[in-house]
């Protein structure tokens, strides 16, 4: 199966400009994640998609981060105006979801991520 | 607050002998436990998991164990080889039901000297 897409690989801007990063998730994966993994640190959760609901975005900075996911597969991820600790690699994955428990409904598949530079 | 932690942020092993990476949680919600494991320029790619009705899941060279009275897991890889430098990130989550939060460790990079 074709896995989680994400573009671009690469992005440098200056502070204060905007950005986007797409994901298109693994077919039929109806979770959606978007994790900020910052140099030496763990990924930590954006927000997370149900279908095109959103389920958590409790760290998602929204005065300046945006995400969508319409019609239930594709999403996007908007940084704007971008600030200089939003440098860091912006991690797409997917996973079966709903329930299932032990079933590894909750086993994410990663994208190789987008790498932020802000200047 | 940090729940899942992995103290040890580098491991180096020789070739041929054990690696054990350790992960500790702070969340008694949490009932899913998994590791990943991340190349440079790579997303991470899942290698193992264990539900909490469990203390031992064994997968070829990798083993994770689970003591949930400790509120700690550890990964095991026997032999170690030189392909499994990587950084492992332990990650847990609880059974919500319809969906399922996934919180990451902080990482343990692991050098497998030849």
């Amino acid at each position: 199966e074709a896995g989680v897409a994400q573009s671009p690989r690469y992005k440098i801007i200056e502070k204060r400009q905007s950005v986007a990063f797409w994901c298109n998730p693994i077919s039929g994966h109806a979770t959606l994640y978007w994790y900020q993994q910052i140099l030496g640190q763990g990924p930590k959760l954006l927000i997370q998609f149900q279908n095109n609901g959103v389920v958590d975005d409790s760290q998602l900075p929204k005065d300046r981060f945006s995400a969508e996911r319409l019609k239930g597969v594709d999403s996007t991820l908007k940084i704007q105006p971008a600030k200089l600790e939003d440098s860091a690699v912006y991690l797409c994955a997917s996973s079966l979801g709903g329930l299932g428990y032990g079933s590894g409904a909750n086993v994410l598949t990663f994208g190789a991520g987008s790498r932020l530079t802000v200047l | 607050d940090q729940q899942v932690k992995q103290n040890s942020p580098s491991l180096s092993v020789q070739e041929g002998r054990i690696s054990i990476l350790n992960c500790d949680y702070t969340n008694s919600m949490f009932d899913y436990f998994l590791w990943y494991k991340k190349y440079p320029a790579e997303g991470p790619t899942f290698l193992i998991s264990i539900s909490s009705i469990k203390d031992k899941n064994e997968d070829g060279r990798f083993t994770v164990f689970l003591n949930k009275s400790a509120k700690h897991l550890s990964l095991h890889i026997v032999p170690s080889q030189p392909g499994d430098s990587a950084v492992y990130f332990c990650a847990a989550s609880p059974y919500s039901g319809g969906y399922q939060k996934v919180t990451f460790g902080t990482g343990t990079k692991l050098q497998v000297i030849p």
